[in-house]
């Protein structure tokens, strides 16, 4: 047990819809990533967030948004589905902005 | 784009033998390393990182070896266990100086430890 938490385990929805998920970083951890990961893609890095705000950026899509808040958990939006957004998403987390990251569960996607 | 890559997919041992995963990064800026282990179902372990200031970490059976001249990154785990299967990958920050980290994973290397 990596200390990083992640809801819901498995979302099923689907296209045009929109969901959020969450992710409570281990204790004392100020940053916060999201992943994506699919079997064409791989991992792919989406968003950084430390104490709040934006950090680091990779391919994020327009149609997804991420926040951290005040009590740092961070949640991921992901709006107007599409059936290629059927993937696991990660979040890690670590203490500070480039340090070891540790990854939650995931959450398992699937857009009908 | 960037991408780090991997210079095998797959890697079958023996039990008790050493392994050698290899990786070849392609930012010469990239000044942090780090090697995840995945297990089916599982989110990405932890194994080891690396700085761009240093050429050698060991761990816990674990040694990463980096050449930047040659950008190339390498995981060595000694005496091989079973429990030693799994995916492994490479990843690098493209973000310099510090001021974030956005790791980029290379596509992984299966490792299969037979008995």
């Amino acid at each position: 047990d990596s200390g990083v938490t992640q809801t819901p385990k498995h979302l099923i929805t689907a296209t045009g819809q929109r969901v959020t998920l969450r992710c409570s970083p281990r204790s004392g951890d100020l940053s916060v990533y999201w992943y994506q990961q699919s079997l064409d893609q791989g991992l792919q890095f989406l968003i950084q967030y430390y104490n709040g705000e934006e950090r680091a950026k990779g391919n994020i899509l327009e149609r997804f948004s991420a926040q951290q808040f005040p009590d740092l958990h961070s949640e991921l939006n992901l709006s107007s589905l599409e059936l290629g957004d059927s993937a696991l998403y990660f979040c890690a987390s670590s203490v500070g902005l480039v340090e070891r990251q540790f990854f939650g569960p995931g959450t398992r996607l699937t857009v009908l | 784009g960037e991408s780090v890559g991997l210079h095998l997919p797959t890697l079958s041992v023996q039990e008790g033998d050493n392994s050698i995963i290899n990786c070849a990064y392609s930012n010469s800026a990239s000044d942090y390393f780090i090697w995840y282990k995945q297990e089916s179902g599982k989110g990405p372990q932890f194994i080891i990182d690396i700085r761009s200031n240093m050429d050698k970490r060991q761990g816990q059976r674990v040694t990463v070896l980096l050449n930047k001249t040659v950008k190339h990154l390498s995981l060595q785990i000694a005496a091989t266990q079973p429990g030693d299967s799994a995916v492994y990958f490479c990843a690098e920050n493209l973000y310099a100086n510090q001021a974030g980290t956005a790791l980029i994973f290379g596509k992984g290397t299966t490792l299969s430890v037979s008995s």
